[in-house]
């Protein structure tokens, strides 16, 4: 049984370019979470989705963030006109259900801005 | 807000030695409690949960006891093994959302 699948594992972009990062959940799972870990700042939470709908963005920067699970392929979070604030591991987690099922997270993508 | 706190390292140790990583939490409501283990350019594992007042969460020889009382879900492994040698995180889970500590990073030496 696969894991939590996320690619590309790096990504080097220069500033101004778009940034796509994909994930694709474990088998069975239909809940994906976004979270991302920058330098100093550990991890935190960024969007949660379900098929075709995003539950919670409340942890997405208000600009240049957004995130889609659609009904067939992977959920894909895409940063536009990135920064090099932006350098960080982007880790994708999901879950089979909601409230207190644990989250299984992918080996995340490292995405350096230069 | 909901937060997590667990102490900073890094924790040195010896071989067969005894480690406890202490993890406080103030949450909205009532959390689930987990710890993950990252190993060095990879990603989360989960290492074990609890999600309810007493519970005790254990896997591979690590346990955590979730106290109500002290808010606090401490994480213990009575013998460490250089394989141990990783980042712990705790954290906690409401709304799903995850909360979590900065991290304790743990150096075994042989």
């Amino acid at each position: 049984n696969a894991g939590v699948m996320q690619n590309p594992r790096h990504l080097v972009r220069r500033r101004g370019q778009e940034a796509r990062l994909r994930c694709s959940p474990m088998k069975g799972h239909s809940h994906v979470y976004w979270y991302r870990q920058l330098p100093e700042e550990g991890l935190k939470f960024m969007v949660y989705l379900q098929k075709e709908n995003i539950i919670d963005e409340s942890g997405m920067p208000k600009e240049r963030f957004s995130a889609e699970f659609p009904k067939e392929g992977p959920s894909i979070l895409r940063i536009q006109q990135v920064v090099r604030g932006d350098s960080a591991a982007y880790f994708c987690a999901s879950s089979a259900g909601t409230e207190g099922y644990e989250q299984y997270f992918g080996p995340g993508t490292r995405l350096t801005v230069t | 807000g909901d937060s997590v706190t667990q102490m900073e390292g890094p924790v040195t140790l010896s071989e067969e030695a005894f480690l406890t990583i202490n993890c406080t939490y103030t949450a909205t409501g009532y959390p689930s409690l987990f710890w993950y283990v990252q190993y060095p350019g990879e990603g989360l594992q989960l290492l074990l949960k609890a999600t309810k007042a007493d519970d005790k969460g254990s896997n591979k020889g690590f346990e955590a006891t979730y106290r109500k009382e002290t808010t606090s879900f401490h994480l213990e492994k009575g013998s460490v093994q250089v394989s141990d040698s990783a980042v712990y995180f705790c954290a906690s889970l409401v709304n799903n959302k995850l909360t979590f500590g900065g991290g304790t990073r743990v150096l075994v030496k042989p």
